[in-house]
């Protein structure tokens, strides 16, 4: 149990939609951090936000932002979906832990577009 | 350009026998290595990790030992157990900035009862 929640724990949309994801982090983590994971592949860094402010992104389109909010919660949008964005999406909270940082997951939102 | 690296996508260990899981890196500026596990259906949970002032840490079952010359980290389970069955990720990053974890493409572990 790590605190973290996500929902819905499944989604289908079609070619050209939008989503929003919701994450519900463990409170007091200032921090968290949104992943996508394919079919067969690890979780790739898409953004992370601090304090409410995006502080570092990975290899993704500006039609991937977010949002987070006081109370620990935060969101992933997706615009204009294809079908490549069809994958398991993990949002993570941090704590600082022996010099480094610890990444706590939630369970996940499974993303089809068709 | 894949900087972190799990070569075997699975491997099956006898119950109570060692399972060595293994992570190439290629970025000498990482500094922080996580393993992760993951069930199905389940978000992947912390299992351990090393920073590069380290060469072994340990907690329990679990030893991750980190070559640095090599860019080389395993994780030893000692002994293995059939709940140990999972895809194990190892994860790393540079600590400075953004805590931006790279992972490899995970090992599936089956530990056979």
């Amino acid at each position: 149990e790590t605190g973290v929640t996500q929902s819905p724990t499944h989604l289908i949309k079609t070619r050209g939609q939008q989503v929003t994801l919701r994450c519900s982090s463990q409170s007091g983590h200032n921090t968290v951090s949104w992943y996508q994971q394919a079919l067969g592949q690890g979780p790739q860094f898409i953004f992370q936000y601090y304090r409410e402010e995006e502080n570092g992104r990975g290899n993704f389109p500006p039609r991937f932002s977010g949002l987070q909010f006081p109370n620990y919660s935060s969101e992933l949008n997706v615009n204009a979906l294809e079908l490549d964005d069809s994958a398991l999406y993990l949002c993570a909270s941090s704590q600082r832990v022996g010099g480094g940082e610890k990444l706590f997951f939630g369970s996940g939102t499974q993303l089809s577009v068709l | 350009d894949q900087q972190v690296k799990q070569n075997s996508p699975s491997l099956s260990v006898q119950e109570g026998r060692i399972s060595i899981l293994n992570c190439d890196y290629t970025n000498s500026m990482f500094d922080y290595f996580l393993w992760y596990k993951k069930y199905p259906a389940e978000g992947p949970t912390f299992l351990i990790s090393i920073s590069s002032i380290k060469d072994k840490n340990e907690d329990g079952r679990f030893t991750v030992f980190l070559n640095k010359s090599a860019k080389h980290l395993s994780l030893h389970i000692v002994p293995s157990q059939p709940g140990d069955s999972a895809v194990y990720f190892c994860a790393a990053s540079v600590l400075t900035g953004t805590y931006k974890y790279i992972f490899g493409t995970g090992t599936r572990l089956k530990v056979l009862a």
